[in-house]
């Protein structure tokens, strides 16, 4: 069975530096892959996903991710942070023959912004 | 288009009893699933419906179960409840069954069992 690893719980970047959420998973093969956030007292919200093709995808509200499958990382990235992006953010796995068990999520990486 | 939605957003029961949650999808999403989230367990895949029909399970006790009307909505009901069904329950739509549609998440039902 696949599982995903966000080994960071918490992180605090300051508003306007760099971020990058780390994630990887084991899986046999590629799988698909997804970055979700979730606000306080919110659903979950994709921000972007991988199939297959390029490695760098683009989101939304800027982020973007790499995999790269020699390392089984899927990392998010943003040049710059702004307060609102002061949420939890979720790494899930998907299984290309559409498994039983439905996406497999990280147990997420909660990210503090400071002024 | 109006998202996922889920009612009621709060509820909360007493041991023993059982709890019927629902969820409509996003006009046009035929799939929807069922996810608890919890601060020891992190989000964990409950069931998937499509047309009708359960496509998959998660590990879960049959005391969890859910059904999808003709109209996609789905239900999903928790028997003799427990301390530990104590969760947000999160449903999310997408277009066709299967791990490469994404999921779209309504804001979640949260249920405490005292």
């Amino acid at each position: 069975a696949q599982s995903v690893t966000q080994p960071d719980i918490h992180i605090t970047v300051s508003e306007g530096a760099s971020l990058e959420l780390r994630c990887n998973y084991s899986y046999g093969a590629t799988p698909y892959l997804f970055w979700y956030v979730q606000s306080p007292g919110q659903g979950l919200q994709l921000l972007l996903k991988y199939f297959s093709g390029d490695t760098l995808v683009q989101g939304i509200k800027g982020f973007e991710a790499e995999f790269k499958r020699s390392q089984s990382s899927f990392n998010l990235r943003k040049p710059s942070v702004h307060w609102s992006d002061a949420a939890e953010y979720f790494c899930a796995v998907g299984v290309i023959e559409g498994g039983a068990d439905g996406l497999t999520f990280g147990k997420g990486t909660h990210l503090i912004i400071q002024p | 288009k109006a998202g996922v939605t889920q009612t009621p957003r709060y509820l909360i029961k007493t041991r023993g009893q059982q709890v019927t949650l629902s969820c409509s999808p996003i006009s046009g999403h035929r799939s929807v699933s069922w996810y608890q989230q919890t601060p020891g367990q992190g989000l964990q895949f409950l069931f998937e419906y499509f047309s009708e029909t359960q496509r998959n399970k998660g590990n879960f006790p049959g005391r969890f179960s859910g059904r999808q009307f003709s109209n996609s909505r789905s239900e999903m009901n928790v028997s003799t409840l427990e301390l530990g069904d104590s969760a947000l329950y999160l449903c999310a739509s997408s277009l066709e069954a299967g791990d490469n549609s994404p999921l779209h998440f309504g804001n979640g039902t949260r249920l405490t069992v005292t």
